[in-house]
């Protein structure tokens, strides 16, 4: 079965914070994305990626950035947390084709006070 | 830009009874998957439907596609407990393979 694991599942967190949130997938999948979702707006792609060090914006950038080292490993930066980053953030990979499942990983349930 | 209405946002149906849950999109996509998440739960897919008039059911859900209509049906038949969740569906946007864009949900409670 394919694993996205994310290390975090639930976290507490200070404004203006440096916060990371790390996510591994365990079936050599090229693409792996961070999303967001809030109740009322769904989910929503922060940012993807195709490759190692490789990375494209998705439709809310602003405040995130990532960092893709290693195939198997995508991380989200909150470079300074803010309240209006409160979530839940989901990550998810999947092998590039069509028709190919895009796999989701728990869940972070983030709070920023 | 491209949306994903799907309705009814909130559906409370009786064990045994039958329910479709619309998802329609504003352009062209040659994707769409549907998702079903619990409380609390990350998402679980449930089907991907790559070209019009794609069908495919897996036990009491079957789930089909026009393209030509921009419309994705999910069908619930002779519902059960089992199946109260929120139903996703989402479509492929600008050719990218993971840019999906969600519908809001459908909140499904199935009661005895």
């Amino acid at each position: 079965d394919v694993k996205v694991t994310q290390s975090s599942r639930y976290l507490v967190k200070r404004t203006g914070e440096k916060v990371f949130l790390e996510c591994v997938q365990d079936m050599d999948h090229e693409n792996m994305f961070w999303y967001r979702q809030d109740p009322g707006l769904g989910l929503r792609l922060i940012y993807f990626s195709y490759d190692v060090k490789m990375k494209e914006k998705g439709d809310i950038p602003e405040g995130y950035s990532v960092s893709r080292e290693k195939k198997e490993r995508f991380s989200l930066i909150l470079e300074s947390a803010s309240t209006n980053q409160t979530s839940m953030y989901l990550c998810a990979s999947s092998v590039t084709g069509a028709g190919n499942t895009i796999y989701f990983g728990e869940g972070s349930w983030l709070t920023v006070v | 830009e491209l949306k994903v209405e799907q309705n009814p946002l909130f559906l409370s149906m009786q064990e045994g009874k039958n329910y479709t849950i619309y998802c329609n999109y504003s352009t062209t996509s040659d994707r769409l998957y549907w998702y079903r998440q619990d409380p609390g739960k990350s998402l679980e897919s449930l089907f991907v439907l790559l070209s019009n008039g794609a069908v495919k059911q897996e036990g009491r859900l079957m789930a089909s596609l026009d393209t030509k209509a921009r419309l994705s049906t999910l069908h619930i038949t002779a519902a059960v407990h089992d199946l109260s969740a929120t139903y996703f569906c989402a479509v492929v946007y600008g050719g990218s393979q993971g840019n999906l864009i969600f519908g809001k949900g459908t909140k499904l409670s199935v009661k005895p």
